[in-house]
């Protein structure tokens, strides 16, 4: 099946500083990827909506100041957490759709951050 | 506004069956996934259900009822590897996912 890479896997950050995850479909083309964020016991919660070649949409209540999206290629979409603090610790897992498989979504491995 | 009900957690012994519920209500419908969640990973696709009806996939099945908004997922033979999380998720009219909290199984010996 299609893969999507997410990398890093984990990371530990201070707070105030920033981080990036990068989002990859390694063996397709996704026009669109999705960024989610998961707290535990939760369900995945979507936060934005990114299209290649243009801004991201945002769901309610999602910063887009904060989670910067940038989706400057088809295989290629990165999520940089700005000025984090601890309440933003969470698991973040993006999703790419396979445009020649739409019937699923693929998912990356996810980003464990903590912000300490 | 749109809604995703599963049970929160569910029980049951290794070898035998269980059935998970979803049920749903959303602006529009355009396809139902279930997909397979444990700790601290990514969920891994199971099924899609976008007519009426039974699908079967190895151990695993998933039934659609779209009149009733209304799916399960059914689990044969069940195995220690089994406990995880089971997410129901809906595709709405914009063709995003809503999804469901998921369904917490605990397989017992």
């Amino acid at each position: 099946g299609a893969v999507v890479s997410q990398h890093p896997s984990w990371v530990i950050c201070k707070s105030g500083t920033s981080v990036k995850i990068e989002c990859r479909s390694l063996d397709f083309q996704a026009t669109t990827m999705f960024w989610y964020r998961q707290f535990p016991k939760q369900s995945l919660m979507l936060m934005a909506t990114s299209n290649e070649g243009s801004k991201a949409t945002y769901e309610q209540g999602v910063e887009k100041d904060k989670f910067l999206i940038n989706h400057a290629s088809l295989t290629l979409s990165t999520l940089t957490v700005t000025s984090a603090h601890p309440e933003d610790s969470s698991f973040y897992i993006c999703s790419a759709r396979d445009p020649d498989r739409w019937t699923e979504a693929f998912f990356g491995q996810g980003t464990r951050l903590t912000v300490v | 506004g749109q809604n995703i009900d599963q049970p929160t957690e569910m029980t049951a012994t290794e070898g035998a069956i269980v059935q998970i519920n979803c049920t749903y209500q959303t602006s529009g419908f355009n396809g139902l996934f279930w997909y397979q969640q444990h700790a601290g990973e990514a969920p891994t696709f199971l099924s899609y259900n976008v007519l009426d009806g039974l699908e079967e996939k190895g151990r695993f099945s998933s039934f659609l009822s779209r009149s009733k908004g209304y799916s399960y997922l059914l689990l044969k033979e069940l195995q220690m590897k089994d406990s995880a999380s089971y997410l129901c998720a809906v595709r709405d009219s914009n063709y995003q996912l809503i999804w469901g909290a998921g369904t917490k199984l605990i397989i017992k010996p």
